[in-house]
């Protein structure tokens, strides 16, 4: 199946930094998922976007549906330890029920 | 909160065995999906579920097969384990309404 692409893949910052990923397709998409994995854990929701151009915030978590619907954006701010994990997106597109997943981008904070 | 439990964190089966997964869901959703998770290959869905007694195939089903006799409930079932099935599996459930998916803590199965 097909696979979203995020970049970075990984990244190493420091702690308080602000950081910035995003995802790209091919395809337009209807609605915008970003989830994160902590290590042997499954992904947890953070924020979902319905519509292009929505601009959505969850805490220090700031994320917007590109306005080509083939792009999203993921930003943390001020970022801490326990930010570290991977990002991953998903986005919908049409009248299915299944996402299509990114490749996710890993994020490593250092004190 | 949303719930979604799954029977195992961790197993260790060997080749062979007939394995079960069991994904649990306290809200009522209509849809849940298993995936598998694997480095350098994300996520990737075997199989869905939309209703009671109902299943699609998704990209990976071969292997594998799936039962979903009661709509808070759906297991994925493993017919003879083998090692290129060792493998993070992840139950997801999803509102027959909305996209969003909410994923179970994970089963990581080790086949030897």
């Amino acid at each position: 199946g097909q696979q979203l692409n995020q970049s970075p893949q990984s990244m190493f910052i420091q702690e308080g930094e602000d950081v910035s990923m995003n995802c790209t397709s091919s395809s337009i998409f209807n609605t915008w998922l970003w989830y994160k994995q902590d290590p042997g854990e499954g992904p947890v929701l953070l924020i979902a976007l319905y519509k292009a151009g929505e601009l959505t915030s969850n805490g220090r978590l700031t994320a917007q549906f590109g306005i080509t619907r083939k792009d999203s954006f993921l930003n943390i701010s001020a970022s801490i330890p326990s930010d570290v994990g991977i990002y991953f997106c998903a986005g919908q597109s049409g009248t299915a029920s299944k996402l299509t997943f990114g490749t996710g981008t890993r994020l490593q904070v250092t004190l | 909160d949303v719930k979604v439990t799954q029977s195992s964190r961790y197993l260790v089966k060997r080749t062979g065995e007939k394995v079960f997964l069991e994904c649990v869901q306290d809200m009522d959703h209509e849809n849940m999906f298993w995936y598998r998770q694997d480095p350098g290959l994300g996520l990737r869905l075997i199989y869905f579920s939309y209703d009671v007694k109902m299943k699609e195939k998704g990209d990976i089903p071969e292997g594998y097969s799936v039962s979903r006799e009661k709509k808070e409930r759906f297991s994925l079932i493993l017919e003879s384990a083998s090692t290129n099935q060792t493998s993070m599996y992840l139950c997801a459930i999803q509102s027959g309404s909305r996209y969003e998916q909410y994923f179970g803590p994970g089963t990581r199965l080790t086949v030897t």
